[in-house]
C-alpha cells in the first residue's frame, strides 16, 4: 500500500465541488514537506497540476485548489467539467523514503 | 518545448535484464536532477530511482535496490535505467521525470514538473 493515503474514487454532476484528500504521518506531510498534486488522464501519462502552496503550471485553470493541514492535504475542483475526468495523484518527500505518491483517486463526473 | 521521449522497454523473462533510455530536449539537461518512476498496471506511482544533474548522487527505492542502476550522459541529453535481476513485481509502465525544487519550510522541497509518455516492462515467463 502506498504511503499516502488518498480514497479510491470520487465523484461530482458537471458544474459541482469535489475534494479528494491526502493522508500522511509525521514523516512526510507532517514533518513540513510541501504536497504537490499530478492529473492523470486515461492511457497517457501523469502531468503536474499544482506544487506547493496553490501553483498551477500555465494551462491549469484556479477551478483547481489545495489546502493543507497537520498530516493532510486536499486538492478542490469547482465548476467541475467533464474533461476533468481522470486519476489524481499527491505526492511528497518522506524523511526516510524520499519522494512518495498517493495511491490515486479515480474522479468520474457523472 | 521539454521533451522526454523514453526507450527500451519490452517483454523479458524473471531474473533477465533490461536497459531503459530517455532522451531530453527542450532544457539544459545538465543542469536538471532527474528521476525514474513506475506504475504497475492499473495501480498507482512509485518513485524508483533519482540521480542529481552532475550524477554524483543517487538514490533507489528499497524495492530496487541492488538490482536497477540509474546512469546519466550529459553529452547526449540521456538518461538510464539498467535492471538487472527482473521480478514479476517489476513489470510495469517506466517514465522518466524531471526533478524541480524549492526552499520553504526550512527544507527542500521536490516535485516532478515533466514526465516522458512512458516504456513498458514487462516480467514473465
Amino acid at each position: 500500500q502506498s504511503v499516502l493515503t488518498q480514497p479510491p474514487s470520487v465523484s461530482g454532476a458537471p458544474g459541482q465541488r469535489v475534494t479528494i484528500s491526502c493522508t500522511g504521518s509525521s514523516s512526510n506531510i507532517g514533518a513540513g514537506h510541501d504536497v504537490h498534486w499530478y492529473q492523470q488522464l486515461p492511457g497517457t501519462a501523469p502531468k503536474l497540476l499544482i506544487y506547493g502552496n496553490n501553483n498551477r503550471p500555465s494551462g491549469v485553470p484556479d477551478r483547481f485548489s489545495v489546502s493543507k493541514s497537520g498530516t493532510s492535504a486536499s486538492l478542490a475542483i469547482t465548476g467541475l467539467q467533464a474533461e476533468d475526468e481522470a486519476d489524481y495523484y499527491c505526492q511528497s518527500s518522506d524523511s526516510s523514503l524520499n519522494w512518495v505518491f498517493g495511491g490515486g483517486t479515480k474522479l468520474t463526473v457523472l | 518545448e521539454v521533451q522526454l521521449v523514453e526507450s527500451g522497454g519490452g517483454l523479458v523473462q524473471p531474473g533477465g535484464s533490461l536497459r531503459l533510455s530517455c532522451a531530453a530536449s527542450g532544457f539544459p539537461f545538465s543542469t536538471y536532477e532527474m528521476n525514474w518512476v513506475r506504475q504497475a498496471p492499473g495501480k498507482g506511482l512509485e518513485w524508483v530511482s533519482y540521480i542529481s544533474g552532475s550524477g554524483s548522487i543517487i538514490y533507489y527505492a528499497d524495492s530496487v535496490k541492488g538490482r536497477f542502476t540509474i546512469s546519466r550522459d550529459n553529452a547526449k541529453n540521456s538518461l538510464s535505467l539498467q535492471m538487472n535481476s527482473l521480478r514479476v513485481e517489476d513489470a510495469a509502465v517506466y517514465y522518466c521525470a524531471r526533478h524541480r525544487h524549492y526552499y520553504t519550510s526550512g527544507t527542500y522541497q521536490y516535485f516532478f514538473d515533466y514526465w516522458g509518455q512512458g516504456t513498458l516492462v514487462t516480467v514473465s515467463s
